[in-house]
């Protein structure tokens, strides 16, 4: 059970380029969600969704996109990457349940130059 | 709005020693808790929760916190630190409106002195 894979796990972006961070999922959990870590900022959430074909912005939106096309796949795409998106990403997913805990991939480490 | 807060950045204690890192939280219901470990380089593992009852809950390693309401705190304990233990602590509440988001605090890095 492969649990909540991201790739890639590490990244060098130049500024202006785009890309699209890849989460997925095998735990047929309808609630996934972006996070950036950053030095004494704990997490901070950038997009989240409730099911497919439904998300919302969570804290630190700007300079992001999601979508979520089916159950298992959330994908993070920067359009424009920037010095301030340098930083490390988390996708989580977790069941419908509201007890149940986030699951956690083991992160993207982005840096913009 | 809810948040939490980790008063401390960084803790060092000496291995064999108790532990307590603070957690406190602004939330208007009874709050869904959470306590992650973080090691360096990889990602969170949930080491316990709270939603109801009794409110001294267990969790994995050794770990253990307690849910107050009077003091909005939940505070993760450990009897006897083990150098593995050194790693990234966070608290967590979960949103009221059941959309799976999580309300971190800023983390207490945890060092171990031999």
């Amino acid at each position: 059970n492969a649990g909540v894979t991201q790739t890639p796990k590490f990244q060098v972006l130049k500024t202006g380029q785009s890309m699209t961070l890849q989460c997925a999922q095998d735990m047929n959990h309808e609630y996934m969600s972006w996070y950036r870590q950053d030095p004494g900022m704990g997490l901070r959430l950038i997009h989240y969704s409730v099911g497919a074909g439904i998300t919302d912005q969570g804290e630190v939106p700007n300079g992001y996109n999601v979508s979520r096309s089916t159950t298992e796949d959330f994908p993070l795409r920067l359009l424009s990457a920037a010095p301030s998106q340098t930083s490390v990403y988390f996708c989580a997913s977790r069941s419908g349940d509201r007890d149940s805990p986030l699951h956690f991939g083991n992160g993207t480490r982005l840096t913009v130059t | 709005a809810q948040s939490v807060t980790q008063p401390d950045i960084h803790i060092t204690v000496s291995e064999g020693a108790s532990l307590e890192l603070r957690c406190n939280y602004s939330y208007g219901a009874t709050p869904y808790l959470f306590w992650y470990v973080q090691s360096p380089g990889q990602g969170l593992q949930l080491l316990l929760k709270y939603f109801s009852g009794d409110t001294l809950v267990q969790g994995i390693k050794g770990f253990e916190a307690e849910f107050k309401r009077s003091q909005s705190s939940f505070n993760l304990r450990k009897p006897s630190v083990h150098w593995s233990d050194a790693a990234e602590y966070f608290c967590a509440v979960g949103d009221s409106g059941n959309t799976g988001k999580l309300i971190f605090g800023q983390g207490t890095t945890l060092q171990v002195k031999p």
